[in-house]
This record gives structure tokens, C-alpha cells and sequence, in this order.
């Protein structure tokens, strides 16, 4: 029931973009995305309902395509206070369990 | 207002003993996660509390794992008879409503087994 995230691992320079994708294989009824810094707890980014929304965080947005399963976060013109781990967290529908299940993470590194 | 709050924020206990750790979660809030995240592992999930209903323990590594939201609010992990592989951060967070809502997490608590 765990989403699966991709890349493992990204390494940007200062005003790149970058796009986290998370996929699952079971029938979603929302996706969450969090950011969480050594040491730190995860903090809340945004979350995504089926119905294939889109939503943005200043320069940090996300799409939810409830058919494939799937959503993907993208980071524009990178800072260095986004490095951190992402995780994306998915909620099934009815018959695939309430619980917020979390990826592995995405471990992101902005350098100047 | 005050946030999740865990404790200890720190265990060092040895192997073969047993440990509880503490969620106390925001007021009002009516579900509460248990998760575990190992160096550099995800966020494995543990144990889901959702108001009154039956929790779903289906992440529960084994029957060496329990725990219990008492009252609608603070939860206790138990881990028993503890092994290194236990060694983690276990995190606590809980949210306003069951579907939907922005997970607020505590610091965690480090345990370590040796």
C-alpha cells in the first residue's frame, strides 16, 4: 500500500526546476505532499483530491491524475530552503483503507 | 496553540526491555498516526486511530507492538521484549478530521536499543 516516489534523489543547482512523481497501486482518494529537513518533523506542503486538480505553493505545485494513480510535485526556479526530503502521502478509497500511507522520500539538495 | 506533542524525545533502552512512548496530540483532533522512520528510510506506517473506531493496526511490524489512544486523545506505543532492529525515530502525528486534512507532526521520539 506504500506509494512509490521517484527519484530517490536530486541535486539541483540554485533556479532549477525539479519533478517528484509518486504512484500507487491502489485506487486513491487523495495524495499529500510534505517536506521534512534533518532533524526536523515533516512539515505539510498541500493535498491534492481525485478529480485531477492542480494546485500551487508559491513556486512549488502539484497535479493528481486520479486514473493513473499518480501525482507529481514540481519545484520552479529552486532556493536553497527547499532542500529537504519529500514524501508523498496517499489516502485509498473505500475499499483500500483510510490510513496515510508515505514513499520513501525524495531527498532533494538546492546548492548555490 | 500547542502542537503534537511526544516524550521522551529521547530512549536508550536494552534489548529485551520494554518501552512506552507517548503521543499527546492537538486538541480536537481526531485522528492520530504512529509512524516509524529508520536512517534513512521512509515513513513506515504503524497504527491509525480514527475517533472511535476500531484502529487499523495493519502496519504493525509484530505482536511485539501495541498501542492504545485512551479517551480520544493521548496515544502510548508499547514495544516489548525490544531488539536493535527497533532502533528509529517513531513519530507521532494527528489530524482535524479523518480524510483530507493536514497531517501535524510531533518531534518524534529516538529510541535506541543496545
Amino acid at each position: 500500500q506504500q506509494p512509490v516516489q521517484s527519484p530517490q534523489a536530486v541535486i539541483l543547482r540554485e533556479g532549477e526546476d525539479a519533478v517528484i512523481n509518486c504512484s500507487s497501486s491502489k485506487a486513491l482518494y487523495s495524495v499529500h505532499w510534505y517536506r521534512q529537513k534533518h532533524g526536523e518533523a515533516p512539515v505539510f506542503l498541500m493535498i491534492l483530491l481525485k478529480g485531477g486538480e492542480q494546485k500551487g505553493h508559491e513556486k512549488i505545485s502539484a497535479s493528481f491524475n486520479e486514473k493513473k494513480q499518480q501525482s507529481s510535485l514540481y519545484l520552479t526556479a529552486s532556493q536553497l530552503s527547499y532542500s529537504g526530503t519529500y514524501f508523498c502521502g496517499t489516502e485509498g478509497g473505500a475499499n483500500s483503507g483510510y490510513a496515510l500511507n508515505f514513499g520513501k522520500g525524495t531527498s532533494l539538495l538546492v546548492t548555490p | 496553540g500547542a502542537g503534537v506533542s511526544q516524550s521522551p524525545s529521547n530512549k536508550v533502552t536494552e534489548k529485551g526491555k520494554d518501552v512506552e512512548l507517548r503521543c499527546d496530540p492537538i486538541s480536537g483532533h481526531t485522528a492520530l498516526y504512529w509512524y516509524r522512520q529508520s536512517l534513512g528510510q521512509g515513513l513506515e506506517f504503524l497504527i491509525y486511530f480514527q475517533g472511535n473506531s476500531a484502529p487499523d493496526k495493519s502496519g504493525l511490524p509484530s505482536d511485539r507492538f501495541s498501542a492504545e489512544r485512551t479517551g480520544g486523545s493521548v496515544s502510548t506505543l508499547t514495544i516489548q521484549r525490544t531488539q536493535q532492529e527497533d532502533s528509529a525515530v517513531y513519530l507521532c502525528a494527528s489530524t482535524p478530521t479523518n480524510r483530507a486534512a493536514e497531517a501535524f507532526f510531533g518531534q518524534g521520539t529516538r529510541l535506541t536499543v543496545v
